[in-house]
């Protein structure tokens, strides 16, 4: 199994700064014959399902908002929030979607300072 | 508009079984492989089963072969999970979800139900 792990796991940042998460493979999650990286980026309010932000690693869903950018290869991946905004304030999770089983990091909560 | 409703979670004792439902609208069911995704309690997710089109190709998690299965009824537009021999470590929301296309590739989960509880406690 392809194991995620992100760091940190809490993170906390001021309104309008930039919060950074990582998120890193066992193996890469690069597929050679479209150059793709099968990773996403989802985020978690309380009471709510995820929700899907970012897929092949950087295309940001239509409804999600520009500050958030997905970027990374292979097996280094990182989601910022160029500048945070209260309702920013959530869990989020990477999954890779190379191969079953489909696998998610642990997660990474993200606070106000 | 994409919907997924799931249905069937309750308090169970280990050993027991249990059937989850997911009612899905807003789409050509039949057209779309599906998955149903638990989460503990503070947890992350995890991904537990898929199913394609016709219910030909399933596959598991290791975490659950052998006591759970998938299943689905186009007719009635509705994905099933039937859980047997609970084990506390199934405690979870049961969430279904559904790739955005229809053939396989793009396995990420674009859609999620509301999810519902299951808890195994005596």
């Amino acid at each position: 199994d392809i194991v995620m792990t992100q760091s940190p796991d809490s993170l906390a940042v001021s309104l309008g700064e930039r919060a950074t998460i990582n998120c890193k493979s066992s193996q890469s999650v690069l597929y050679s014959s479209n150059n793709k990286n099968y990773l996403a980026w989802y985020q978690q309010k309380p009471g709510q399902p995820p929700k899907l932000l970012i897929n092949w690693a950087s295309t940001r869903e239509s409804v999600v908002p520009d500050r958030f950018v997905g970027s990374g290869s292979g097996t280094e991946f990182t989601l910022t929030i160029s500048s945070l905004q209260a309702e920013d304030v959530a869990l989020y999770y990477c999954q890779q979607y190379y191969g079953t089983p489909y696998t998610f990091g642990q997660g990474t909560k993200l606070e106000i300072k | 508009e994409v919907q997924l409703v799931e249905s069937g979670g309750g308090l169970v004792q280990p050993g027991g079984s249990l059937r989850l439902s997911c009612a899905a609208s807003g789409f050509t069911f039949s057209r779309y492989w599906m998955n149903w995704v638990r989460q503990a309690p503070g947890k992350g997710p995890v991904w537990v089963s898929r199913i394609n089109s016709d219910g030909s190709d399933i596959t598991y998690a290791d975490s659950v072969r052998g006591r759970f299965t998938i299943s689905r009824d186009n007719a009635k537009n509705t994905l099933y999970l039937q859980m047997n021999s609970l084990r506390a470590e199934d405690t979870a929301v049961y969430y279904c979800a559904r790739w955005p296309d229809h053939v396989g590739g793009a396995e990420y989960f674009q859609h999620w139900g509301q999810g519902t509880l299951v808890t195994v406690s005596s």
